[in-house]
């Protein structure tokens, strides 16, 4: 059974652009989650989506947003990047939602310059 | 202000012997507590979780000790493989739903 895949995996931006980040769940799961990592701030819950429709969002900026399609993959945006946005930004993926057991995946790292 | 947190940032020990991690966390509603494991460039991995209506939970070398009248968990590892040597964050589930994380604690297994 394929784990949660993410996409890219390594990225570099520039201030004041926007990136999309990909997430494909376990297959079946129709929780998304994302996680914000940080270095001194442990796991930071941005948002999550079930059967396409945003169930939790986490108290980050209306610059990050999120997406999930039909088939439970999920997108996660950030507009206006600024330097502190650098960051490792996980999705997870959970059969029962993400108050449950959720599995990550490798990550996106995303550097701001 | 953090809802779990975990106060040692580093943990060293030697192969064979016990690791003990531990969290607190603030919040008496949370009921169910979950262990992951991060290696360097990777996601977390799950480890091991309890409900708070058990006091210990097993898997092998890991077990999780749970007291709530504390609000307080740990991780035991026994015994300790240099393979074990990672970043170890405990998480509860919130009164959202979602699961909220304590910041992790780096445990050194030294062969």
């Amino acid at each position: 059974k394929a784990g949660v895949t993410q996409t890219p995996r390594y990225l570099i931006k520039t201030r004041g652009q926007q990136v999309t980040l990909s997430c494909s769940p376990i297959s079946g799961h129709r929780s998304v989650s994302w996680y914000q990592q940080t270095p001194g701030q442990g796991l930071q819950f941005l948002f999550e989506y079930f059967s396409e429709t945003q169930r939790n969002k986490g108290n980050f900026p209306g610059r990050f947003s999120g997406r999930q399609f039909s088939n439970s993959r999920s997108e996660m945006n950030v507009s206006t990047l600024e330097l502190g946005d650098s960051a490792l930004y996980l999705c997870a993926s959970s059969l029962l939602g993400s108050g449950n057991t959720i599995y990550f995946g490798e990550g996106s790292w995303l550097t701001v310059v | 202000d953090q809802q779990v947190k975990q106060n040692s940032p580093s943990l060293s020990v030697q192969e064979g012997r016990i690791s003990i991690l531990n969290c607190d966390y603030t919040n008496s509603m949370f009921d169910y507590f979950l262990w992951y494991k991060k290696y360097p460039a990777e996601g977390p991995t799950f480890l091991i979780s309890i409900s708070s209506i058990k006091d210990k939970n097993e898997d092998g070398r890991f077990t999780v000790f749970l007291n709530k009248s504390a609000k307080h968990l740990s991780l035991h590892i026994v015994p300790s493989q240099p393979g074990d040597s990672a970043v170890y964050f405990c998480a509860a589930r919130g009164s959202q739903g979602n699961l909220i994380f304590g910041k992790g604690t780096k445990l050194s297994v030294k062969p």
